[in-house]
Formats: structure tokens, C-alpha cells, sequence
């Protein structure tokens, strides 16, 4: 079993659509939780970042992490053409015996047309 | 807004070459590390590192790889005998502190011919 799993997509949707990108995972040692943005043959992105379970905003962007499902989510509410990109999801462990490397899952590609 | 940034964008190189990947983390993060993407698969985790050395590495991280922070700004990776499979996008990233969020750069595209 895969320590992140990442809804795979492809997604499409219409422009101004609320779009929902999901991941589960099996370590219960992760305790940081963040989502990337990824454009192609580009660096990741940070968009956001959360360690609590419950949701965090930014602008049109909501985090929402649930702990004791193992199930973390970002909401993209109306969505821009703009947003096209792939996005990552990604975790962490914090602990004195490592410095706290990312775990990736595999990407869900948005594209959202106009 | 500081930024990682890695040199060169684009590395060509011929198998059994080495080569040196260079990142300039952000100035007050203290945890760096290398991960890698191969075409269209995942981001892997190479290495970490705190303190001048190596906190943690992958399988993948074997004796050709290595790291170092020659001064107070650049970190880098050398892969000492590169090979075929080694072609990949090689992403530096930094944090400022331990298991947090990890501002990645915009990526080194190594192709081993």
C-alpha cells in the first residue's frame, strides 16, 4: 500500500466550477499537510499548508485535513482557467531523528476550461 | 518574496560524466534538501540536511550521489558517475524549520545521453 494515495484524474471542469482534489494516507506519523501547484517541467508550488485537522482558507483556496479518517482535501471554489496545473498533495513527519522529508502523491491534472 | 533558485535549468550530459546541481536556498531557512521527478511519475526524496550534514536519504541517494554546502548560500548535489536513468528533473528545496512547509526551486532538467 502506498503511504499517499492521490485521487488520479484527469479532472475537467467549466470555469467557475468548485473543484475538490483528495488524498488519503496510511502513516499516522504524518502531522503536516501541504498542497503544491505544479505547472508542467516546472518546481512545485507551495499553495498551502496545515498541521491541525479541520479546514484552513486562503482567498479561493480551503484545506480541509481530517486525521482521523487518514483524508485531506483542497477545495478550489470558482475555479479559473488559470488554475490548470497539476496538484500535489504532500506530508511530513517532524521528529529528532529526521529533518522532516515531503511524501508525495502521484498528482491529479485540473484542467478548467472557459 | 525570496525564492529558491537552482542552476543550471538544463543539463546535458553524456553517461559516466559527473555533474554538480547548484541551489541557493532561501537565507534564513535551515533544512535543505534534493528530490527528484522523473517524466510524468512522482516527486521522490533524495536528501535532507541540517547542520552540515546529511539528516536523512532514500534508497535512491546511493555512493554516486552526494551533497554539500560549500559556503553560507549555495547547496549542492553531485552525481559522480551519471547514468541513463539518472535523466530526471532534479527540484532543491528549503525550509525554515524542521517538517514543515518546503519552498522548492524551479528545478534542474538533467538528461544523461
Amino acid at each position: 500500500q502506498k503511504e499517499v494515495e492521490q485521487d488520479p484524474g484527469p479532472l475537467s471542469v467549466p470555469e467557475g466550477a468548485i473543484v475538490s482534489l483528495n488524498c488519503t494516507y496510511s502513516n499516522s506519523a504524518f502531522q503536516y499537510f501541504m498542497w503544491y501547484r505544479q505547472y508542467s517541467r516546472k518546481g512545485p508550488e507551495l499553495l498551502m499548508y496545515t498541521y491541525s485537522s479541520g479546514n484552513k482558507e486562503d482567498g479561493r483556496f480551503t484545506a480541509q485535513v481530517d486525521k482521523s479518517s487518514k483524508y485531506i482535501s483542497l477545495f478550489i471554489r470558482d475555479s479559473q482557467p488559470s488554475d490548470s496545473a497539476t496538484y500535489l498533495c504532500a506530508m511530513s513527519t517532524r521528529g529528532l531523528t529526521n529533518a522532516g522529508k515531503s511524501t508525495f502523491g502521484d498528482g491529479t491534472t485540473l484542467t478548467v476550461k472557459p | 518574496e525570496p525564492e529558491v533558485t537552482q542552476t543550471p535549468s538544463h543539463q546535458v550530459t553524456q553517461m559516466g560524466q559527473e555533474v554538480i546541481l547548484r541551489c541557493v536556498p532561501i537565507s534564513n531557512h535551515l533544512y535543505f534538501y534534493w528530490y527528484r521527478q522523473i517524466l510524468g511519475q512522482k516527486v521522490e526524496f533524495l536528501v535532507s540536511f541540517y547542520n552540515n550534514e546529511i539528516s536523512e536519504k532514500s534508497e535512491i541517494f546511493d555512493d554516486q550521489f552526494s551533497v554539500e554546502r560549500p559556503d553560507g548560500s549555495n547547496f549542492t548535489l553531485k552525481i559522480r558517475s551519471t547514468k541513463l536513468e539518472d535523466s530526471a528533473m532534479y527540484f532543491c528545496a528549503s525550509s525554515p524549520r524542521q517538517g514543515y512547509e518546503q519552498y522548492f526551486g524551479p528545478g534542474t532538467r538533467l538528461t544523461v545521453t
